[in-house]
């Protein structure tokens, strides 16, 4: 069973960089599998921020594209996020998942989740 | 962007009766859709994929229909541990752009 595992900070200030890293346990980045981030804001829902395949191959939602990168390190078995010039809009519980890429689809779901870290913006 | 969204927010009912959650896409997604069941204070847990697919684990109380832009989720008889928020989402972008829909609370009655 894949084990997925958030760190890094609770509390960032506003304008500066998001960065959030993912261990993975009892399985391997390497697996052919996309890894990714899912964040939620408090009481609403869920929106997917992209995901990384440990080829370097991204995807990204084009809400966060400009200010977002999610890579994958093979070497430490995990992968990362960072956003940019983050606001207090960013609040949210952010959660490391693995993406699922089923035969004949074009897009992933979401298999397996991290426990999610809550980042608060403020200064 | 497909947009997705999931009818009602809020479902009451009793524990023992059937729930029905809807989930409608802006555009057809044929069957590439996933649902999602998330408890408080919890990381969501993978329900069904490819509409009606349940996924490892799954009890057989939940079922999954749909194609197309209507979707819907069945809990037949609702236990203590279902009541949580469902959540749909598609996979039918490319490139890859997964979207969720609001979620559905489904409370105790």
């Amino acid at each position: 069973q894949v084990q997925l595992q958030e760190s890094g900070p609770g509390l960032v200030k506003p304008s500066e960089t998001l960065s959030l890293t993912c261990v993975v346990s009892d399985s391997s980045v390497n697996t052919g599998h996309h890894w990714g981030w899912v964040r939620q804001p408090p009481e609403k829902g869920l929106e997917w921020i992209g995901s990384s395949h440990a080829t370097g191959n991204t995807n990204y939602n084009p809400s966060f594209k400009s200010r977002v990168t999610i890579s994958v390190d093979t070497s430490k078995n995990q992968f990362s996020l960072k956003v940019r010039s983050m606001t207090a809009a960013d609040t949210a519980v952010y959660y490391c998942v693995r993406h699922f890429h089923p035969d004949g689809s074009t897009g992933f779901y979401v298999d397996h989740w991290g426990q999610g870290t809550l980042v608060t913006v403020s200064s | 962007e497909i947009v997705m969204t999931q009818s009602p927010a809020t479902l009451s009912v009793s524990p023992g009766e059937r729930a029905t959650l809807s989930c409608r896409a802006s555009q057809s997604i044929s069957s590439n859709l996933a649902w999602y069941q998330q408890k408080p204070g919890q990381a969501p847990t993978l329900l069904i994929y490819g509409a009606s697919t349940r996924a490892t684990g799954i009890p057989a109380r939940f079922s999954g229909s749909g194609s197309g832009t209507e979707f819907t989720l069945t809990i037949s008889s609702l236990q203590s541990e279902d009541f949580a928020v469902y959540h749909c989402q598609q996979y039918n972008s490319w490139p890859p752009m997964l979207t969720f829909g609001g979620g559905t609370k489904v409370e105790i009655k």
